[in-house]
C-alpha cells in the first residue's frame, strides 16, 4: 500500500487565477473525496467521485470542479480564486463504502494560499 | 442538516491524566460516528468508529460509545501520553453503513487541540 499522495504540498496563487491540485489514491481505492480545511476549522466536504463520476457535492460553488481518472487518481480545479479559498485541501480515498473497514485514507493535503 | 459540535480547545493535560473530549451531533436517521486524529503536518487518521447505537469504538487506549439517546460520542482515554498530542475531530456520516445508501460525505466538528506535557 502506498497511501494517498497529494501534490503540490504548498502553493501560492494570486486572486483570480486558476489552480489544479492532484491526488493519487491508495492502490485499489475507487472512491475519492475532497475536503477544504480552513485554519482552525474542521474539514468541509467539497465533492466525491466514485468510478470516475461525481456522486455527491457539498455547498461549494461551480468554480470548484473535479475529475477522477481510470487509474483512480483525481484532480481538484478551482477557478477565479478568492482570498477565502486559502486553506488546506485534503484528498481522501476508500474502497467502495468508506463506512466499513478502515474507512477513508487521507492524504497530508495541499496548503493553498491566495494573495 | 447534519452537524457536529465538540468541545472547544485547546486542552492541556499532564502525562497519565484522564482525557474526555465531548462530542454531540445532529443528524437524520442513524448516522455512523467517527473520531479522527491529525498530527502536525499530516492528514487525518481514523482513530475509531461506531456504526450503530450502543456500539463502542476503541483503538490505542481511546474509547467512544455511540449514545443515541443523548446524541453523543465522547472520546475518552484513561492515561494520556505525550505522543497523543494532536488535533482530534469528531465526525459523522448519514450514509447507511451496510447498504451504502446515502452520501458518504463526512461532517466534521471544528476539532479539539490536545497538548500533553511531561
Amino acid at each position: 500500500e502506498t497511501g494517498v499522495t497529494q501534490s503540490p504540498t504548498h502553493l501560492i496563487k494570486t486572486r483570480g487565477q486558476q489552480v489544479t491540485l492532484r491526488c493519487s489514491s491508495q492502490s485499489g481505492h475507487n472512491t475519492v473525496s475532497w475536503y477544504q480545511q480552513a485554519l482552525g476549522q474542521g474539514p468541509q466536504f467539497i465533492f466525491q467521485y466514485y468510478r470516475e463520476e461525481e456522486n455527491g457535492r457539498g455547498n461549494f460553488p461551480p468554480r470548484f470542479s473535479g475529475l477522477q481518472f481510470p487509474n483512480y487518481s483525481s484532480e481538484l480545479n478551482v477557478n477565479a480564486l478568492e482570498l477565502d479559498d486559502s486553506a488546506l485541501y485534503l484528498c481522501a480515498s476508500s474502497l467502495d463504502s468508506p463506512l466499513l473497514g478502515y474507512g477513508y485514507t487521507f492524504g497530508s493535503g495541499t496548503r493553498l494560499t491566495v494573495v | 442538516g447534519d452537524s457536529v459540535t465538540q468541545m472547544e480547545g485547546p486542552v492541556t493535560l499532564s502525562e497519565e491524566a484522564c482525557l474526555t473530549i465531548n462530542c454531540t451531533y445532529t443528524a437524520t436517521g442513524y448516522p455512523s460516528l467517527f473520531w479522527y486524529v491529525q498530527y502536525p503536518g499530516e492528514g487525518l487518521q481514523l482513530l475509531l468508529k461506531a456504526t450503530k447505537a450502543d456500539d463502542k469504538g476503541s483503538n490505542k487506549g481511546f474509547e467512544a460509545t455511540y449514545r443515541k439517546e443523548t446524541t453523543s460520542f465522547h472520546l475518552e482515554k484513561g492515561s494520556v501520553q505525550v505522543s497523543d498530542s494532536a488535533v482530534y475531530f469528531c465526525a459523522l456520516s448519514s450514509a447507511d453503513a451496510y447498504s451504502g445508501a446515502g452520501s458518504y460525505q463526512l461532517t466534521f466538528g471544528k476539532g479539539t487541540k490536545l497538548s500533553v506535557i511531561p
